[in-house]
């Protein structure tokens, strides 16, 4: 069974800082990793996506991740931190075979401190 | 271009009763699954439809069904609703030769009281 570990319930960052939010994965062959950003009493805004290639993967509103196969990581980036940034993000893992559902990680909140 | 519309946005519902929700995909896609994130967790994957037929489904009860209409778009009825149930229902489309590429509606918060 696939599964995702957020183990971070919230991560707090101040304007203008770096920022990371964890993910680790457990799927059986290789993975497809997505990070999707929810606001308050809306749906999923897809960030980013591997497939295949380049380990650092570059997405919307100037996020990125990098896969790592060893650690069986997707961590999420972001060089400068906004306070529009602030969300709730989730992580979600599935794998190459005929199953199509996606597991979600139980998500961070990312709290931007002005 | 049309992203995933889903209907209702809100719906109240009392227990015991059924409830049916509805999905149009993003224009050009033509599988549509399901998903309920109830408070503070994750999107838990319900059913995904392609072709008209339930293609795989999560660790849900049969009272959760669907149906997928010949131009895609898709509902979900849930019977004997339970407390349980109050989550915001999500409805993710993609297209089946490109299979990675999820678009999500806005969901459909249902309150069963």
């Amino acid at each position: 069974a696939q599964s995702v570990a957020q183990p971070e319930d919230q991560v707090n960052v101040a304007e203008g800082n770096p920022l990371t939010v964890k993910c680790t994965y457990s799927v059986s062959g290789n993975p497809y990793l997505f990070w999707y950003v929810q606001y308050p009493n809306r749906g999923l805004q897809f960030l980013l996506k591997y497939i295949t290639g380049d380990n650092l993967v570059k997405g919307s509103y100037g996020f990125e991740a990098e896969f790592n196969k060893s650690q069986t990581s997707f961590h999420l980036k972001k060089p400068s931190a906004l306070v529009s940034d602030s969300a709730l993000y989730f992580c979600a893992v599935r794998d190459h075979t005929g199953r199509r559902a996606l597991t979600f990680g139980s998500g961070t909140r990312l709290q931007v401190q002005p | 271009d049309a992203g995933v519309t889903q209907s209702p946005t809100h719906l109240i519902k009392t227990r015991g009763q059924q409830v049916t929700l509805r999905c149009s995909p993003k224009s050009g896609h033509d599988t549509v699954s399901w998903y309920q994130q109830a408070l503070g967790q994750g999107p838990q994957f319900i059913f995904q439809y392609y072709e008209e037929e339930e293609r795989q489904r999560g660790n849900f009860p049969d009272r959760f069904s669907g149906h997928q209409f010949p131009n895609y778009s898709s509902e979900l009825n849930v019977n004997a609703l339970l407390l349980g149930d109050s989550a915001l229902y999500l409805c993710a489309s993609s297209l089946e030769q490109q299979s990675y590429g999820y678009t999500f509606g806005s969901g459909t918060r249902l309150t069963v009281v």
